[in-house]
């Protein structure tokens, strides 16, 4: 079945340092998500990409979608304490729209010492 | 608006006891979905909703009941509880469309459970 495979696991950066997580899918994706979830808290939505190599930023974050539609990156520059969390990329199941059904990533913890 | 609502926030249930955890949204979204959260394993989808009167399995559906009798409301039931389901559980709710937001997943806060 499709498979969205996430890495690193695990990340522990020094405040200011960059952080980049990757992401990649068995299928072509007609869509990528990122969610980022804090400690104790439920995963919230960040970005959705669309199409092949678009590349989209928010502030200090940077996300790239592939060529081929199957990878994804996400990238923190210069991170503070604020952005520890989990991170995780999601693609719809089976190729096709959402309709609330996506594959997610294992993720990765981020965790930043100050 | 309150978003996706789900009770309890934490359970803790012995080996084959029944229960259900409650998730409601007031957003009018037609897809509602059940994800659980173990360490190392992201969100794997349990069931989804495409609407009132239509459900069907995701990723890890044994186990687990759910039904939808009205747009609002999707629960989702363990009929009897096994160490295996301790989780962390998720509703989520979207809509489907073309406008900013559209596709994209709305989380409850989570339903903490724990199987003795």
């Amino acid at each position: 079945g499709q498979q969205v495979m996430q890495i690193p696991q695990y990340q522990h950066v020094q405040e200011g340092e960059d952080f980049t997580t990757y992401c990649n899918s068995s299928t072509t994706l007609s869509n990528i998500q990122w969610y980022k979830q804090r400690p104790g808290g439920h995963p919230v939505f960040l970005i959705q990409l669309v199409k092949s190599g678009e590349v989209k930023k928010q502030k200090r974050l940077t996300f790239q979608f592939g060529e081929a539609k199957k990878n994804s990156s996400l990238h923190i520059t210069a991170t503070q304490t604020t952005d520890v969390g989990t991170y995780f990329c999601a693609g719809p199941r089976a190729g096709g729209t959402s309709y609330g059904k996506l594959t997610f990533g294992q993720g990765t913890i981020l965790t930043v010492h100050p | 608006n309150a978003g996706v609502t789900q009770t309890p926030k934490f359970q803790v249930l012995k080996t084959g006891q029944s229960m259900t955890l409650q998730c409601a949204q007031d957003m009018n979204h037609e897809y509602m979905s059940w994800y659980r959260q173990d360490p190392g394993m992201g969100l794997r989808l349990i069931h989804y909703s495409v609407g009132a009167g239509i459900t069907d399995q995701g990723e890890v559906p044994n186990g687990y009941n759910v039904s939808r009798s009205t747009t609002e409301d999707f629960p989702l039931r363990l009929l009897s509880a096994a160490p295996s389901q301790t989780s962390v559980y998720f509703c989520a709710s979207s809509y489907q469309g073309l406008q900013s937001g559209a596709n994209v997943l709305t989380f409850g806060a989570g339903s903490r459970l724990t199987v003795l």
